[in-house]
């Protein structure tokens, strides 16, 4: 079946530590692969896509097909990262999310 | 203004009634869906649509109906709501002919409240 998981709920850190926020995809073919971020009270946004290999606010992800991987990483994580990420796969026309991962950056 | 809409924001209904939630896009995207928002279980897909009139079942669409008789809207209608169906609902966008794989574009979300 076409997956996407993300194993951890919640990843608590403090300002200034690296952060690294796990994705692993379980399909067939070759998904597009996202992560979107949603801060409190908003609407999903994209932050980064796999085709794109760009950095936004300082996070990189690479794509890893020989582990299925797309993690996301930042080297020093600020208080304003705090917010609920998605990673997404886009594939056989429709966007599967993991069940994302709350990241809590404490000062 | 261009974007993706969704109404209404805010919505409490009773069980057993039925529910309209509206979403609306001025991109001309051609992709379209629908998700539901729950603690524990993430983003769950609960239909979508790839063209006008061209709609298909995502993973939890029992309960759920829509339709897609113009590009630009996507309704989701729950036909008699139970509460299990109580949940933050969003809609998105994406996607064009020859691009099928691009960014999705998300509405605000509709908090529905089934009591």
């Amino acid at each position: 079946a076409q997956r996407v998981t993300q194993p951890e709920k919640l990843l608590s850190v403090f300002k200034g530590a690296p952060v690294e926020l796990k994705c692993n995809y379980s399909y067939s073919g070759s998904p597009e692969l996202f992560w979107y971020v949603q801060y409190s009270r908003q609407r999903l946004q994209l932050l980064l896509r796999h085709i794109s290999r760009e950095s936004i606010k300082g996070f990189t992800a690479d794509l890893n097909k020989g582990e299925t991987s797309f993690h996301l990483k930042k080297p020093f994580a600020q208080e304003e990262d705090s917010a609920m990420y998605y990673c997404a796969a886009w594939a056989y026309s429709t966007l599967t999310f993991g069940k994302g991962t709350m990241l809590l950056v404490s000062p | 203004d261009a974007g993706i809409t969704q109404s209404p924001r805010y919505k409490i209904t009773e069980t057993g009634r039925q529910v309209t939630l509206m979403c609306h896009q001025t991109w001309s995207h051609s992709y379209m869906f629908w998700y539901r928002q729950d603690l524990g279980h993430g983003l769950r897909l609960i239909y979508y649509s790839a063209a006008a009139d061209i709609t298909d079942k995502g993973e939890v669409p029992d309960g759920y109906v829509v339709s897609r008789s113009k590009t630009e809207n996507f309704p989701l209608t729950l036909e008699s709501a139970t509460r299990s169906q109580t949940s933050v609902y969003f809609c998105a966008s994406g996607g064009g002919t020859g691009a099928p794989n691009t960014e999705a574009f998300f509405g605000q979300g509709t908090r529905l409240t089934v009591v």
